[in-house]
């Protein structure tokens, strides 16, 4: 049982380069989300897909994008990395539910030189 | 605004001896609060959801609870296998028109000593 898988775990860029950070759940859930975790900052939610089809920003969306794919999978982009965007980002996806949780994947830690 | 406070920071503990976290909450109305664990390299793994003040969950040495301000979760008798990051976040009601956000607090560092 998979749940939400993150590729790649590590990935190190240059400024100014691009990138996609990719999602997918094998739990059928609608909802999915992307967060950034920073020292001190906790967990700060970027993008979310409340269903197939539909994205909305989060708390700290500027210099991202992002794609739901399909139910499955919901993907992040980074169309010019800066070094601020160094972090740990983490993909969460949760069912419909009033106080379903969301579970999550283990993470990409990504260094912007 | 939604806010979590976590307290303390961090909390070092000789195993068995008991303790409790705290999770302060502002929230306009509260939907949920969930508590995960976090070990190093991974991602939030879930352990409960408290809905109402009074609300009690229990999951072998860890217990929650909550009030209409604060949640604490409390660990019986922690073993070295606890050490982790424990997080809090809360639901705010209304939150299903915006995707259902968590707000998160910023944790607490649990180490356990044998």
């Amino acid at each position: 049982n998979a749940g939400v898988t993150q590729t790649p775990k590590f990935q190190v860029l240059k400024t100014g380069q691009s990138m996609t950070l990719q999602c997918a759940q094998d739990m059928n859930h609608n909802s999915m989300y992307w967060y950034r975790q920073d020292p001190g900052m906790g967990l700060r939610l970027i993008y979310y897909s409340a269903s197939e089809g539909t994205t909305d920003k989060g708390e700290v969306p500027n210099g991202y994008n992002v794609s739901r794919l399909n139910k499955r999978e919901f993907s992040l982009r980074l169309e010019s990395a800066a070094p601020s965007q160094t972090s740990v980002y983490f993909c969460a996806s949760r069912e419909t539910g009033a106080g379903s949780p969301q579970h999550f994947g283990d993470g990409t830690r990504l260094s912007i030189l | 605004e939604d806010q979590v406070t976590q307290s303390p920071e961090a909390l070092r503990l000789q195993e068995g001896e008991s303790s409790s976290l705290n999770c302060s909450y502002t929230v306009s109305g509260l939907r949920g609060l969930f508590w995960y664990r976090q070990d190093p390299g991974k991602g939030p793994e879930f352990l409960f959801t408290l809905y109402s003040a009074g609300e009690e969950k229990e999951k072998e040495r860890l217990k929650a609870t909550l009030t209409k301000k604060e949640s604490f979760l409390h660990i019986t008798a922690p073993k070295p296998e606890d050490s982790a990051t424990y997080l809090c976040a809360v639901q705010a009601t209304g939150g299903e028109t915006s995707g259902s956000r968590l707000t998160f607090g910023e944790g607490t560092q649990l180490t356990v000593n044998p």
